[in-house]
């Protein structure tokens, strides 16, 4: 099994242009998620489903678009990207939640 | 808003002990986790405890939860070289239990010196 796979593994893009970071996952797992990792504070939630079709708003989730049309599949996509999105995109996903999540390797994105 | 928190760095000698604390937010939480990460990879889930539990033992990892004053910790036995990494305490988002998301704390930076 491949767990979770994103790409790209490494992005620069221009301010004010947009782009999708793609995650997927092999497991049959129902929830998924997007954090972002920035230095000294953690990792903090972006969007995230719990099914295909559903979608909800984590703690940051301005600038950013989801959706879940298969159970495999959750893209991110950044609309207009700004110098503050620059960070590190986490992909993860679970079975049922309570079990802890698998992430993936994760994409570094500057924006300049 | 609420935090996880950690403090952020921890430098021990090989073959030490390790111990990495957590002061969690929601005392209703049902599970609470310990991921690792090691540079320029994702993170990896080392460990959780269920709420109804003190402790947890797992070959050289320890976990031990009050309750009481929200916190968590993790001891790590006869640290090795290959033990400096992130970790990283993290619980299930407080009040959206349905959802199942995870709060992280900040992290703490491990270095295990020869």
């Amino acid at each position: 099994n491949a767990g979770v796979t994103q790409t790209p593994k490494f992005q620069v893009l221009k301010t004010g242009q947009s782009m999708t970071l793609q995650c997927a996952q092999d497991m049959n797992h129902e929830y998924m998620s997007w954090y972002r990792q920035d230095p000294g504070m953690g990792l903090r939630l972006i969007h995230y489903s719990v099914g295909a079709g559903i979608t909800d708003q984590g703690e940051v989730p301005n600038g950013y678009n989801v959706s879940r049309s298969t159970t495999e599949d959750f893209p991110l996509r950044l609309l207009s990207a700004a110098p503050s999105q620059t960070s590190v995109y986490f992909c993860a996903s679970s079975k049922q939640g309570n079990g802890g999540y698998t992430f993936g390797s994760g994409t570094r994105l500057t924006v300049v | 808003g609420e935090d996880v928190e950690q403090s952020l760095f921890l430098s021990v000698r090989e073959g030490d002990s390790s111990v990495i604390n957590c002061t969690y937010t929601d005392s209703s939480s049902t599970y609470l986790y310990w991921y690792k990460q090691e540079p320029g990879a994702g993170l990896q889930l080392l460990t959780y405890i269920f709420s109804n539990m003190d402790m947890k033992q797992d070959q050289r990892l320890t976990v031990l939860l009050n309750k009481k004053d929200k916190h968590l910790s993790l001891r790590i036995a006869d640290t090795q070289t290959g033990d400096s990494a992130i970790y990283f305490c993290a619980e299930i988002l407080p009040g959206r239990s349905s959802a199942r998301q995870l709060t992280f704390g900040s992290g703490t930076q491990l270095t295990v010196l020869p």
